[in-house]
């Protein structure tokens, strides 16, 4: 079974500093990533994707994404952090083949950035 | 165009009640999906369905039935609501085909109560 894991509800950082959101997934074969975000009362909003090929990822809004298959990790990673990046973020996995049209969501992490 | 609809934005029920949630998409995705968000856990799959004709199920499917008569509309009935079933409701699609790794684009939502 896939699945995908938040360590952290929360997520607190100054704005102009770097941010960090961890996620760690779990397949038994070639996962998709992604990464979603959702603003209050808002429907969630793609960020970016990993499919195949260069690890480091590049998305939307500046955010970027690092694939690692030895640590079964996919964090979303901004060099510096604006109040406007305050959201909920998901992290998201889903098989390469199989009837994988199921996507899994991790629990979501608030990420609040401080003026 | 209007991307991903859903009506209504609120609703309330008592036990026993039972109501459809609408949604459609006016950019001819084939595949089209269902999600319940709960505080802490993320987006559950309720529903989905690859094609009009096409339904299945997905992680939390009881209490809930689906139909797809055209590609732009998938809407998602409650049998008979319980306070179980109070949640935020989101409706997403994605192109298909070979491509469980396109990103979904989402509704804004439905906010049920169940009393």
């Amino acid at each position: 079974a896939q699945s995908v894991a938040q360590p952290e509800d929360q997520v607190n950082v100054a704005e102009g500093n770097p941010l960090t959101v961890k996620c760690t997934y779990s397949v038994s074969g070639n996962p998709y990533l992604f990464w979603y975000v959702q603003y209050p009362n808002r429907g969630l909003q793609f960020l970016l994707k990993y499919i195949t090929g260069d690890n480091l990822v590049k998305g939307s809004y500046g955010f970027e994404a690092e694939f690692n298959k030895s640590q079964t990790s996919f964090h979303l990673k901004k060099p510096s952090a604006l109040v406007s990046d305050s959201a909920l973020y998901f992290c998201a996995v889903r098989y390469r083949s199989g009837s994988a049209r199921q996507l899994t969501f991790g629990s979501g992490t608030q990420l609040t950035v401080l003026p | 165009n209007a991307g991903v609809t859903q009506t209504p934005k609120f609703q309330v029920l008592k036990t026993g009640q039972s109501m459809t949630l609408q949604c459609a998409q006016d950019m001819n995705h084939e595949y089209m999906s269902w999600y319940r968000q709960d505080p802490g856990m993320g987006l559950r799959l309720i529903h989905y369905s690859v094609g009009a004709g096409i339904t299945d199920q997905g992680e939390v499917p009881n209490g809930y039935n689906v139909s797809r008569s055209t590609t732009e509309d998938f809407p998602l009935r409650l049998l008979s609501a319980a306070p179980s079933q109070t949640s935020v409701y989101f409706c997403a699609s994605s192109y298909s085909g070979q491509g469980t790794y396109n990103e979904q684009f989402f509704g804004p939502g439905t906010r049920l109560t169940v009393l």
